[in-house]
């Protein structure tokens, strides 16, 4: 079965360094999200990007973060300057969308991201 | 913004049924159900969703009420690898629309 890949799986930086989070989604969905989950807590919406650009951001999703899809199988979020508070497990998901407008989005097993 | 009410936490007894109960009760008529779990931060998985009659896959089925104002996911026979964070979701029909999660039901599967 398909499914939505995250690469790396652990990432540590120090604070005020660039990342950049890596995700392959599954090949013929047109949709494509950010989520984050702090420990301990909700998993929170960050962006959705379909089309070449961005559909809908959270107020999370501030100057610090943009995406990217460079190429046809990548989706990339990248964090400009991290924050310690920038720790988190970081979930790409995908969606076909389209006519299948009630398709359910499927996630990648995340990246956590370790800010120091 | 989660527009669902589930109770934080259950335990269901492994080889029984697990009924996980969600009330939706100012859901629109363009909104589906939807349910997905979390087993011990790893990415969201999706179960199942539906609109407004039951569903029904090799995961799990769904009770949708007939005011659709509550639901209920049915586990038919919870192993210990069902436990998990369980979240019901309402979302807009629409290709785009994100899904908004809460802090959905801690289930345990007790042996």
């Amino acid at each position: 079965e398909p499914e939505v890949t995250q690469t790396p799986s652990h990432q540590v930086t120090q604070m005020g360094q660039e990342v950049i989070l890596r995700c392959v989604p599954i090949s013929n969905h047109l949709y494509f999200y950010w989520y984050r989950q702090i420990l301990g807590q909700k998993v929170e919406f960050l962006v959705s990007f379909y089309n070449n650009e961005i559909s809908e951001k959270s107020e999370i999703f501030d100057d610090q973060f943009s995406v990217e899809r460079p190429d046809g199988s990548n989706f990339t979020l990248k964090i400009r300057s991290t924050k310690l508070e920038d720790s988190a497990m970081y979930f790409c998901a995908s969606t076909l969308g389209g006519s299948s407008y009630n398709s359910p989005l499927h996630f990648g097993n995340g990246t956590r991201l370790t800010v120091t | 913004d989660a527009k669902t009410t589930q109770p934080p936490s259950m335990d269901c007894a492994e080889g029984r049924a697990a009924n996980l109960p969600c009330n939706h009760s100012t859901i629109s008529g363009n909104e589906y159900v939807y349910w997905y779990r979390q087993i011990h931060s790893q990415g969201p998985q999706y179960i199942i969703h539906g609109l407004k009659n039951n569903e029904t896959n090799e995961m799990a089925s769904l009770i949708i009420t007939e005011d659709r104002k509550s639901s209920t996911l049915i586990l038919p026979h919870a192993t210990l690898r069902d436990t998990a964070v369980y979240y019901c979701i309402v979302r807009v029909a629409s290709g785009n629309n994100r899904l908004a999660f809460g802090k959905g039901n801690q289930v345990v599967v007790i042996p």
